[in-house]
Order: structure tokens, then C-alpha cells, then sequence
């Protein structure tokens, strides 16, 4: 069975850093491109960035490059995402995704969330 | 960035009707649009992907339609297990945009 276990939110100051993880199981993880998608309080659902399946290329939104690294231990099957100087509105739910990685691909997977919170 | 708009905002429907669901994207996608439905406390599930395709497991009642700019998510006779919100998503390049949500209700 497939599994995502997001983990690594929680409450930090403006301008703080947080990394994120998320725990794969169930399937060959270093074979996917994984992603991460948020969703603020109320809100809709927002790309954050991906990876392909051996670390070769990233992608961001506009929103958090140069803030936002995304990597990955195909060793541990897990994949990383270390936020930095973070704003109020990057508060939300964060999602990582697995990513079919045909050519008009989807999420197949998706984890239950982890929680950041930004606010002094 | 590709934009992703999606009509109505939200609707009312009762048990039985039929639910039609619009997307419309800021340049041609090809066929590289999905539709997600989520419910509140859980994560997105899939339904359909490549614009026409049903995911593995979803009920026959849904079904998507389109190409190039503009997209069409239909439920055939709403269920009441269907309250839900909708979202498409672009696949055609990155950043993955999303639609801003379609929440459907009784």
C-alpha cells in the first residue's frame, strides 16, 4: 500500500525556517518525481515545488523561489522541503504528492498534511 | 505561469442532478488537465487525468471532457457522497496550476 507521512510543521516566527519531510513507502520512490502542494486556511490548492525522480531538476512556484529548497534521500525514501524566510502567507497545510511522471501526469498519492504556521 | 479558471465558484445541486463543472485555461494545455475532488478534512483523490481519463476506482458518474483551453467536468447524477470541492489542474508545464475550486453543495 501506498503511503505518504508528511511531518516537520509547526509554529515559527516571521523570517524563521522550517523543514519539511515526507515518508514514502509502498512503492519504489527513487522510480517518481514527487511534489509538494499547500493549501492556506480556506483556501485552494497551490503548487510549491517538485522534483524528479533522481534529484535532477527542481521546480518552484514563483511564490517561494529562492526562499524554498526542495531535495530528496532515495536511500531513506524521503522527500525534503526546507523553507526559509517565511512569510504569513506561506501558512497552510502542506501536501506532498507522488507524481505519475507520464507526459500530461498527475497526483496519484497524495499525503495527509503537515501544518505550518507563521506568526510571532 | 498558466492560468486556471474555473466556473461557477460554487453551486447548489440536489441528489440526482446533473453537475456540469467548467475550466478554462490562459493558453492551450492540450490534453493535460486534471480534476480533483476534495472533501473537507482529507486530501485531494484524483478522478480524472488527461482531461477524458477515469481514474482507477472512480464512479462512472463522473467524466471529463476537452482539449486546448477549455475543460469540462460532469457528474452525471450527483450522489450525495459527491458534496465536495473541485479543482483542475494543469500538467502542460510548471509551475502545476491549479483552479481556484469549484464547491459543490446541497
Amino acid at each position: 500500500e501506498v503511503q505518504l507521512v508528511e511531518s516537520g510543521g509547526g509554529l515559527v516566527q516571521p523570517g524563521g525556517s522550517l523543514r519539511l519531510s515526507c515518508a514514502a513507502s509502498g512503492f519504489t520512490f527513487s522510480s517518481y518525481s514527487m511534489h509538494w502542494v499547500r493549501q492556506s486556511p480556506g483556501k485552494g490548492l497551490e503548487f510549491v515545488s517538485g522534483i524528479r525522480s533522481n534529484g535532477d531538476r527542481t521546480y518552484y512556484a514563483n511564490s517561494v523561489k529562492g526562499r524554498f529548497t526542495i531535495s530528496r534521500d532515495n536511500s531513506n525514501n524521503t522527500l525534503y522541503l526546507q523553507m526559509g524566510s517565511l512569510r504569513a502567507e506561506d501558512m497552510g497545510l502542506y501536501y506532498c504528492a507522488r507524481d505519475t511522471g507520464y507526459t500530461s501526469s498527475w497526483y496519484d498519492y497524495w499525503g495527509q498534511g503537515t501544518l505550518v504556521t507563521v506568526s510571532s | 505561469d498558466i492560468q486556471m479558471t474555473q466556473s461557477p465558484s460554487s453551486l447548489s445541486a440536489s441528489v440526482g442532478d446533473r453537475v456540469t463543472i467548467t475550466c478554462r485555461a490562459s493558453q492551450s494545455i492540450a490534453s493535460s488537465l486534471n480534476w480533483y475532488q476534495q472533501k473537507p478534512g482529507q486530501a485531494p483523490k484524483v478522478l480524472i487525468y488527461a482531461a477524458s481519463n477515469l481514474q482507477s476506482g472512480v464512479p462512472s458518474r463522473f467524466s471529463g471532457s476537452g482539449s486546448g483551453t477549455d475543460f469540462t467536468l460532469t457528474i452525471s447524477s450527483l450522489q450525495p457522497e459527491d458534496f465536495a470541492t473541485y479543482y483542475c489542474q494543469q500538467s502542460y508545464n510548471s509551475p502545476r496550476t491549479f483552479g481556484q475550486g469549484t464547491k459543490v453543495e446541497i
